[in-house]
């Protein structure tokens, strides 16, 4: 079954520097998705980042950054130069495989993460 | 570009009540997706449509169910609500199940209160 593991409850990180959130999955699937969401507290889920398994390059959008190491079965997500409004719950998902033509996503637990000024 | 709408965004209900839950996807977006938050039991997959037919289901009891028109807005029902109900219910749209590239975008969310 798939599974996405992220270790970390609650991570702090000062101002304009850079924080690694991590993700681990567990999948038999060679096709799959990965997804980052940030929740802020009014319970929005926005969506962040995206990368395909089949993806040789690591996705960026801006200050994220996925670092994907496939054979690790890791997809930690890097937030550069942290700002105050980044602070919120992070999850890591995963979307079941193509072939079964599903939008299903399966969910982290999640990592909040706190900026300091 | 308007996003997924969600509505209502609060709401308080008595036990044995039911409630239903109305999500607005994307404009162009046929595939609508409902999760169930709760701080116990993290992000649950609820249900999944696609033009009008439900196509994948989470491991929920039969009070909850929904349904999609052919305009894609999608509603969720939960009867008989009990307290562990409580939770934050989030939509999610996307163009379509299964295309490699395709990005799952979610609304703000309902949060349900039982009492």
């Amino acid at each position: 079954a798939q599974k996405i593991t992220q270790t970390q409850p609650g991570m702090f990180v000062q101002e304009k520097e850079a924080v690694t959130l991590d993700c681990t999955y567990d999948t038999s699937d060679q096709s799959y998705g990965l997804f980052w969401y940030k929740q802020p507290s009014s319970g929005e889920m926005i969506f962040l980042i995206y990368q395909g398994s089949y993806d040789e390059q690591n996705a960026t959008e801006g200050r994220y950054s996925l670092n994907f190491q496939k054979a690790r079965k890791s997809a930690n997500l890097v937030i550069s130069a942290s700002q105050l409004g980044d602070s919120a719950m992070y999850f890591c998902a995963m979307r079941e495989p193509l072939y079964n033509q599903g939008g299903k996503l399966i969910f982290g637990q999640g990592t909040e993460l706190s900026v300091k000024p | 570009k308007a996003g997924v709408t969600q509505t209502p965004r609060y709401l308080i209900k008595t036990r044995g009540q039911q409630v239903t839950l109305s999500c607005s996807p994307i404009s162009g977006h046929r595939s609508v997706s409902w999760y169930q938050q709760t701080p116990g039991q993290g992000l649950q997959f609820l249900f999944e449509y696609f033009s009008e037919t439900q196509r994948n289901k989470g491991n929920f009891p039969g009070r909850f169910s929904g349904r999609q028109f052919s305009n894609s807005r999608s509603e969720m029902n939960v009867s008989t609500l009990e307290l562990g109900d409580s939770a934050l219910y989030l939509c999610a749209s996307s163009l379509e199940p299964g295309l490699k590239y395709d990005t799952i975008y979610f609304g703000e969310g309902s949060w349900l209160t039982v009492v």
